[in-house]
């Protein structure tokens, strides 16, 4: 149990454009959500923390316009890179937890963004 | 602030050998410290843990000992399979809660038969 994907696993766009990558809970419901972002070679960065119905809370130096976190459900949450620029190329992972345990993230396996 | 360093891999080690990733941590306060595991295309696992000082995780053959007095979380396993290739991360909770998760940079590690 407590499974986590994502989709796409690879995403390569255009400059310019909107990519949404989403994370699911799938055996589990998962009241928190968490977007990471990881530079090669470097550790996983917390983004953001979404809490499923309200508004995601954003790390100091991450851009909330640009990266848009909705959480609707309880297995659902997506990021989408607004405008997206070569510089945003970089591994996404988001984590789930399971509503009522704490210190315990299930991890989904990335999604890797490159931006030409 | 807050922070985990890891050694750089990446480690090549020959199957039964030993086994040791460094790992410390700066923090304020009392950390729980965890080690993850990513295996080739799946995401993070948790793979132990410890949540305070002296405690020792284990799992899979898998050890690390919280050592307080050098701020230490060193991972070990006395013999490796090629099944334990994977990249391996040293994470510390300063917030007692789930999503203030701060992660080393990660080693890998690669097993020969």
């Amino acid at each position: 149990g407590a499974v986590v994907s994502q989709h796409p696993s690879r995403v390569i766009c255009k400059s310019g454009t909107s990519v949404k990558i989403e994370c699911r809970s799938l055996d589990f419901q998962a009241t928190t959500m968490f977007w990471y972002r990881q530079f090669p070679k470097q550790s996983l960065m917390l983004m953001a923390t979404s809490n499923e119905g309200s508004k995601a809370t954003y790390e100091q130096g991450v851009e909330k316009d640009k990266f848009l976190i909705n959480h609707a459900s309880l297995t659902l949450s997506t990021l989408t890179v607004t405008s997206a620029h070569p510089e945003d190329s970089s591994f996404y992972i988001c984590s789930a937890g399971r509503t009522g345990q704490q210190e315990t993230q299930y991890f989904g396996p990335g999604t890797r963004l490159l931006v030409l | 602030g807050n922070s985990v360093t890891q050694m750089e891999g990446p480690v090549t080690l020959s199957e039964e050998a030993f086994l040791t990733i460094n790992c410390t941590y700066t923090a304020t306060g009392y950390p729980s410290l965890f080690w993850y595991v990513q295996y080739p295309g799946e995401g993070l696992q948790l793979l132990l843990k410890a949540t305070k000082a002296d405690d020792k995780g284990s799992n899979k053959g898998f050890e690390a000992t919280y050592r307080k007095e050098t701020t230490s979380f060193h991972l070990e396993k006395g013999s490796v399979q090629v099944s334990d290739s994977a990249v391996y991360f040293c994470a510390l909770d300063y917030g007692g809660s789930q999503g203030n998760l701060i992660f080393g940079k990660g080693t890998k590690l690669s097993v020969k038969p």
